[in-house]
């Protein structure tokens, strides 16, 4: 059974300051997704990465890919209130093939960013 | 450009009240659909997805059902809802592109059951 976990999972950030969020699974998979949600709203994609070693930003949002480390991060550099909100992670059930969408997600961050 | 259209927003049922939560797509043909679930404001849960008319897989043994009668319609369904089957219920479509499957998600239903 693949599991996604993500830490922190609350995170109170000052703006201005720089801070990773981490995502680690524990089966083989080559792509994994970031996304955005802000209370009561949906699931806004922020970054798909498809290979060991993807790095893509995004603004003040960088994310990485180390698929021999099971590993995503998601830095936040010089951070602004506008970036409140939960982040997840989320792993395909597959690796390689076609995976039709079926995403086993992280527990979530819940970022605030505060002056 | 495809667009995803969930309702309602927000559902308040009684415990043993049936359900019927509804999902169009808009803008593509033939895609892939999706009903997630997510509790408590955490992780989401993958309940349902379909690659075609009439055809469904289940995810997670559950009290719901789910059904596509037309391709570009998604429903979700219970007979008798339970107290635990509150959440906030997410459809979702995707496309594939260069080798990945992208997932756009509806606005979502917040359902509680009291």
């Amino acid at each position: 059974e693949l599991k996604v976990e993500q830490n922190p999972l609350f995170l109170s950030m000052q703006e201005g300051k720089n801070y990773t969020i981490y995502c680690n699974y524990s089966t083989t998979s080559d792509r994994l997704y970031w996304y955005r949600q802000d209370p009561g709203k949906s699931l806004e994609s922020l970054f798909v990465l498809l290979s060991n070693g993807a790095v893509k930003q995004e603004g003040r949002l960088m994310a990485s890919l180390d698929t021999k480390a099971r590993l995503s991060t998601l830095h936040i550099t010089a951070a602004v209130h506008d970036l409140s909100a939960t982040y997840f992670c989320a792993v395909d059930m597959k690796a390689g093939g076609t995976s039709y969408g079926k995403l086993t997600f992280g527990q979530g961050t819940i970022l605030t960013v505060h002056p | 450009s495809q667009t995803i259209h969930q309702w309602p927003a927000t559902l308040v049922q009684p415990v043993g009240s049936p359900l019927s939560l509804e999902c169009t797509v808009e803008g593509t043909s033939n895609p892939n659909l999706y009903w997630y679930r997510q509790a408590a404001g955490r992780g989401l849960q993958l309940l349902f997805y379909s690659v075609g008319i009439g055809q469904i897989s289940s995810e997670v043994p559950q009290n719901l059902s789910a059904s596509r009668p037309q391709d570009r319609q998604f429903i979700l369904s219970s007979k008798k809802l339970l107290l635990s089957d509150s959440g906030f219920y997410l459809c979702a479509w995707s496309v594939s592109w260069a080798g990945g499957e992208k997932l756009f998600f509806g606005s979502g239903t917040q359902l509680s059951v009291l």
